[in-house]
């Protein structure tokens, strides 16, 4: 099964809001990534989990706070959010860290008004 | 540091024809390419990825070539149906030490194939 799942599908938040998203997957891989993807623009890396450690954390806001509280779990907390931020959020895993093949979830649709 | 291109951006083809889309990337040390499809609003589903060490990867209609020497992928697709129309990426990971398999993406290329 080459499944990452994603909830919710679809997201909307006022700015004030606090939210979470989530991603598992069960495939028993230890490297984890939350990407954005902005419309007709190519997914960009934001945080980079390895062994549930954090690894890489690309520049992103602190307004963005990335959890991954065991090896098939990863939460992306959402809190003050300006609207800019809203764009598709990818949640992909491969087996270890490294260059090898990722699988990506369904994404959650993020709307900030 | 790596570079990844796709031209065209957008491709419309009739049904049943062969279609070749093209990635470019700039360091040919490159450790392998992954092809993704993108339906709109949907995540990325992995098409094939071909390693620096293989020439070739197919699956059903699709076969992926990779020549690291000129910096270039592509992807055929053969007898193209509507149900191809996706946008397909292409990705390369990042190549440095340590590296902890960021993937650097092409902007996509919009595949249209009318019935």
């Amino acid at each position: 099964d080459t499944e990452v799942t994603q909830t919710p599908k679809h997201l909307v938040m006022g700015m004030t809001n606090k939210k979470s998203l989530k991603c598992e997957q069960h495939m028993g891989h230890r490297a984890m990534y939350w990407y954005k993807q902005k419309a007709k623009k190519p997914p960009e890396l934001m945080f980079v989990y390895s062994y549930e450690k954090l690894s890489i954390n690309e520049s992103v806001p602190s307004r963005f706070s990335p959890e991954c509280p065991n090896s098939s779990l990863l939460n992306l907390h959402l809190h003050a959010l300006q609207p800019e931020d809203s764009a598709l959020y990818l949640c992909a895993s491969s087996q270890v860290p490294g260059p090898y093949e990722q699988y990506f979830g369904p994404g959650t649709r993020l709307t900030v008004t | 540091k790596q570079e990844v291109t796709q031209i065209p951006a957008a491709l419309s083809v009739p049904e049943g024809e062969n279609l070749v889309l093209n990635c470019s990337f700039t360091d040919s040390a490159i450790y392998n390419l992954q092809w993704f499809r993108q339906d709109p609003g949907k995540g990325l589903t992995s098409l094939l990825l071909i390693q620096s060490s293989q020439r070739e990867q197919t699956s059903g209609r699709l076969n992926a070539s990779l020549d690291k020497s000129s910096g270039r992928s592509t992807l055929y697709i053969a007898a193209s149906q509507p149900g191809d129309s996706a946008t397909y990426l292409c990705a390369a990971p990042i190549n440095y030490g340590g590296s902890q398999g960021n993937l650097i993406f092409g902007k996509g290329t919009k595949l249209s194939v009318k019935p």
